[in-house]
Protein backbone atom coordinates (compact mmCIF):
# COMPACT_ATOMS: atom_id res chain seq x y z
CA UNK A 1 0.00 0.00 0.00
CA UNK A 2 1.26 3.68 -0.03
CA UNK A 3 1.82 5.61 3.04
CA UNK A 4 3.01 8.64 4.41
CA UNK A 5 4.30 8.85 8.05
CA UNK A 6 4.52 12.16 9.93
CA UNK A 7 4.31 12.83 13.79
CA UNK A 8 1.07 14.72 14.58
CA UNK A 9 2.52 17.76 16.76
CA UNK A 10 5.56 19.07 17.92
CA UNK A 11 6.24 21.82 19.86
CA UNK A 12 9.66 24.26 20.04
CA UNK A 13 10.77 27.77 21.29
CA UNK A 14 11.36 31.27 19.44
CA UNK A 15 14.66 31.22 17.87
CA UNK A 16 15.71 27.16 18.29
CA UNK A 17 15.94 25.11 15.42
CA UNK A 18 13.31 21.80 14.99
CA UNK A 19 13.05 19.05 12.36
CA UNK A 20 10.26 17.33 10.96
CA UNK A 21 10.39 14.06 9.96
CA UNK A 22 8.85 12.00 7.13
CA UNK A 23 8.60 8.56 6.11
CA UNK A 24 6.82 7.16 2.92
CA UNK A 25 6.22 4.29 0.86
CA UNK A 26 4.68 4.39 -2.98
CA UNK A 27 4.58 2.55 -5.69
CA UNK A 28 7.19 4.49 -7.46
CA UNK A 29 8.94 8.27 -6.47
CA UNK A 30 8.72 11.19 -8.69
CA UNK A 31 9.45 13.61 -6.25
CA UNK A 32 8.69 14.77 -2.25
CA UNK A 33 7.27 18.16 -1.17
CA UNK A 34 6.54 19.99 1.61
CA UNK A 35 3.86 22.37 2.37
CA UNK A 36 2.85 25.37 4.88
CA UNK A 37 -0.74 25.36 5.99
CA UNK A 38 -1.86 28.38 8.29
CA UNK A 39 -5.16 27.22 9.90
CA UNK A 40 -8.02 27.75 7.58
CA UNK A 41 -6.03 28.82 5.06
CA UNK A 42 -4.45 27.22 1.79
CA UNK A 43 -1.02 25.26 1.69
CA UNK A 44 1.70 26.75 0.14
CA UNK A 45 4.58 25.46 -1.21
CA UNK A 46 8.00 25.15 0.68
CA UNK A 47 10.75 22.76 -1.15
CA UNK A 48 11.12 20.17 -3.54
CA UNK A 49 13.36 16.77 -3.59
CA UNK A 50 13.75 14.36 -6.06
CA UNK A 51 17.20 13.76 -5.54
CA UNK A 52 18.83 12.62 -2.42
CA UNK A 53 20.57 15.24 -0.55
CA UNK A 54 20.05 18.74 0.90
CA UNK A 55 18.22 21.44 -0.50
CA UNK A 56 18.15 24.81 1.37
CA UNK A 57 16.38 27.90 1.33
CA UNK A 58 16.39 30.82 3.30
CA UNK A 59 15.92 29.60 6.96
CA UNK A 60 13.93 25.89 5.65
CA UNK A 61 15.81 22.96 4.33
CA UNK A 62 14.73 20.17 2.76
CA UNK A 63 16.65 16.40 2.93
CA UNK A 64 15.86 13.21 0.97
CA UNK A 65 16.86 9.56 1.10
CA UNK A 66 14.96 7.53 -1.53
CA UNK A 67 16.63 4.44 -0.23
CA UNK A 68 15.53 5.15 2.87
CA UNK A 69 12.47 6.69 1.73
CA UNK A 70 12.91 9.33 4.40
CA UNK A 71 12.64 13.21 4.52
CA UNK A 72 12.96 15.69 6.84
CA UNK A 73 12.36 19.48 6.74
CA UNK A 74 14.15 21.97 9.05
CA UNK A 75 13.71 25.00 10.22
CA UNK A 76 15.82 27.48 11.83
CA UNK A 77 15.71 30.75 14.02
CA UNK A 78 12.17 30.07 14.27
CA UNK A 79 9.55 33.00 14.52
CA UNK A 80 6.21 32.77 15.90
CA UNK A 81 4.86 32.72 12.22
CA UNK A 82 5.91 29.64 11.53
CA UNK A 83 3.23 28.20 13.50
CA UNK A 84 1.20 25.75 11.28
CA UNK A 85 0.69 22.53 9.92
CA UNK A 86 3.44 21.07 7.59
CA UNK A 87 2.65 18.81 5.01
CA UNK A 88 4.95 15.88 3.34
CA UNK A 89 3.68 14.50 0.28
CA UNK A 90 4.83 12.65 -2.55
CA UNK A 91 4.51 12.20 -6.17
CA UNK A 92 4.17 8.87 -7.73
CA UNK A 93 6.03 7.90 -11.04
CA UNK A 94 2.94 6.81 -12.90
CA UNK A 95 1.13 8.59 -15.34
CA UNK A 96 -1.92 8.99 -13.16
CA UNK A 97 0.56 11.48 -11.44
CA UNK A 98 -1.31 11.07 -8.13
CA UNK A 99 0.34 12.95 -5.79
CA UNK A 100 -0.06 11.72 -1.79
CA UNK A 101 -0.26 13.80 0.65
CA UNK A 102 0.81 12.73 4.88
CA UNK A 103 -1.66 13.96 7.90
CA UNK A 104 0.88 16.93 8.32
CA UNK A 105 2.90 18.22 11.41
CA UNK A 106 1.23 20.65 13.68
CA UNK A 107 4.21 22.79 14.68
CA UNK A 108 3.87 25.07 18.10
CA UNK A 109 5.70 28.14 18.70
CA UNK A 110 6.49 29.10 22.05
CA UNK A 111 8.13 32.26 23.17
CA UNK B 1 -2.25 38.47 -10.46
CA UNK B 2 -2.06 34.45 -11.53
CA UNK B 3 -3.95 32.46 -9.30
CA UNK B 4 -6.84 30.34 -7.96
CA UNK B 5 -9.69 31.11 -7.12
CA UNK B 6 -12.34 29.29 -4.98
CA UNK B 7 -15.87 30.18 -4.59
CA UNK B 8 -17.70 30.52 -2.02
CA UNK B 9 -15.68 30.53 0.68
CA UNK B 10 -18.42 29.28 2.81
CA UNK B 11 -21.16 26.73 1.63
CA UNK B 12 -24.43 25.29 3.63
CA UNK B 13 -26.32 22.74 2.54
CA UNK B 14 -29.68 21.02 3.52
CA UNK B 15 -30.52 17.68 3.41
CA UNK B 16 -31.23 15.97 -0.11
CA UNK B 17 -29.63 19.08 -2.03
CA UNK B 18 -26.73 19.05 -4.48
CA UNK B 19 -24.55 21.81 -3.69
CA UNK B 20 -21.18 22.95 -6.63
CA UNK B 21 -17.97 24.84 -5.49
CA UNK B 22 -16.37 26.65 -7.78
CA UNK B 23 -12.47 26.86 -9.29
CA UNK B 24 -11.26 28.91 -11.40
CA UNK B 25 -7.79 29.09 -12.31
CA UNK B 26 -5.49 31.54 -14.98
CA UNK B 27 -2.13 30.31 -14.23
CA UNK B 28 -2.49 28.30 -17.33
CA UNK B 29 -1.92 25.09 -15.99
CA UNK B 30 -3.23 21.58 -17.90
CA UNK B 31 -3.85 19.94 -14.46
CA UNK B 32 -6.60 20.49 -11.62
CA UNK B 33 -7.57 18.65 -8.44
CA UNK B 34 -10.01 18.59 -5.63
CA UNK B 35 -9.10 17.64 -1.97
CA UNK B 36 -11.16 17.49 0.69
CA UNK B 37 -9.27 18.06 4.50
CA UNK B 38 -10.78 16.58 7.52
CA UNK B 39 -9.44 17.80 10.55
CA UNK B 40 -6.45 15.08 11.35
CA UNK B 41 -7.19 13.36 8.01
CA UNK B 42 -5.10 15.18 5.61
CA UNK B 43 -5.40 15.70 2.35
CA UNK B 44 -7.80 13.26 0.33
CA UNK B 45 -7.65 13.30 -3.61
CA UNK B 46 -11.66 13.58 -4.47
CA UNK B 47 -11.07 14.28 -8.69
CA UNK B 48 -8.74 15.13 -10.68
CA UNK B 49 -8.40 16.20 -14.51
CA UNK B 50 -4.78 16.49 -16.18
CA UNK B 51 -6.86 18.00 -19.47
CA UNK B 52 -9.81 19.20 -20.89
CA UNK B 53 -12.72 17.02 -21.30
CA UNK B 54 -11.36 14.23 -19.23
CA UNK B 55 -10.96 13.50 -15.71
CA UNK B 56 -10.20 10.47 -13.06
CA UNK B 57 -11.71 9.56 -9.91
CA UNK B 58 -9.49 9.72 -7.14
CA UNK B 59 -9.53 7.80 -3.57
CA UNK B 60 -12.92 9.36 -2.33
CA UNK B 61 -14.82 10.17 -5.17
CA UNK B 62 -18.48 8.61 -4.27
CA UNK B 63 -20.90 10.92 -3.49
CA UNK B 64 -19.05 13.68 -5.93
CA UNK B 65 -19.02 14.65 -9.46
CA UNK B 66 -16.87 16.94 -11.69
CA UNK B 67 -16.73 18.45 -15.02
CA UNK B 68 -13.98 20.04 -17.29
CA UNK B 69 -15.32 21.85 -20.36
CA UNK B 70 -13.12 24.65 -19.88
CA UNK B 71 -9.31 24.43 -18.96
CA UNK B 72 -9.82 27.20 -16.90
CA UNK B 73 -12.38 25.95 -15.01
CA UNK B 74 -12.80 22.34 -12.81
CA UNK B 75 -16.57 23.03 -10.70
CA UNK B 76 -17.05 20.08 -7.66
CA UNK B 77 -20.84 19.18 -7.12
CA UNK B 78 -21.22 17.16 -4.03
CA UNK B 79 -24.43 15.22 -4.50
CA UNK B 80 -26.74 14.13 -1.81
CA UNK B 81 -25.44 10.49 -1.52
CA UNK B 82 -22.36 11.89 -0.03
CA UNK B 83 -23.69 11.31 3.41
CA UNK B 84 -21.13 13.05 5.66
CA UNK B 85 -19.88 16.39 3.50
CA UNK B 86 -18.52 18.94 6.23
CA UNK B 87 -15.37 19.36 5.58
CA UNK B 88 -12.45 22.11 3.81
CA UNK B 89 -12.70 21.55 0.33
CA UNK B 90 -9.29 22.89 -1.49
CA UNK B 91 -8.62 22.74 -5.03
CA UNK B 92 -5.20 22.79 -7.23
CA UNK B 93 -3.75 23.12 -10.03
CA UNK B 94 -0.72 22.69 -11.82
CA UNK B 95 1.73 22.46 -14.81
CA UNK B 96 1.68 19.12 -16.48
CA UNK B 97 3.54 17.12 -14.72
CA UNK B 98 4.38 14.70 -17.54
CA UNK B 99 6.10 17.74 -18.79
CA UNK B 100 7.84 19.46 -15.87
CA UNK B 101 7.90 17.39 -13.04
CA UNK B 102 9.24 19.43 -10.33
CA UNK B 103 6.32 22.13 -10.54
CA UNK B 104 4.36 22.22 -7.14
CA UNK B 105 0.46 22.23 -7.14
CA UNK B 106 -0.91 25.56 -6.23
CA UNK B 107 -3.86 25.62 -3.92
CA UNK B 108 -7.22 27.94 -4.01
CA UNK B 109 -8.29 29.62 -0.67
CA UNK B 110 -10.72 26.83 0.07
CA UNK B 111 -14.30 26.23 0.76
CA UNK B 112 -15.99 24.95 4.38
CA UNK B 113 -18.74 23.28 3.49
CA UNK B 114 -21.21 22.68 6.47
CA UNK B 115 -24.71 20.76 6.92
CA UNK B 116 -27.77 23.04 7.95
Amino acid sequence: GQNIDQPTEMTATEGAIVQINCTYQTSGFNGLFWYQQHAGEAPTFLSYNVLDGLEEKGRFSSFLSRSKGYSYLLLKELQMKDSASYLCAVRSLNRDDKIIFGKGTRLHILP
Amino acid sequence: DGGITQSPKYLFRKEGQNVTLSCEQNLNHDAMYWYRQDPGQGLRLIYYSQIVNDFQKGDIAEGYSVSREKKESFPLTVTSAQKNPTAFYLCASSIDPLRVSNQPQHFGDGTRLSIL
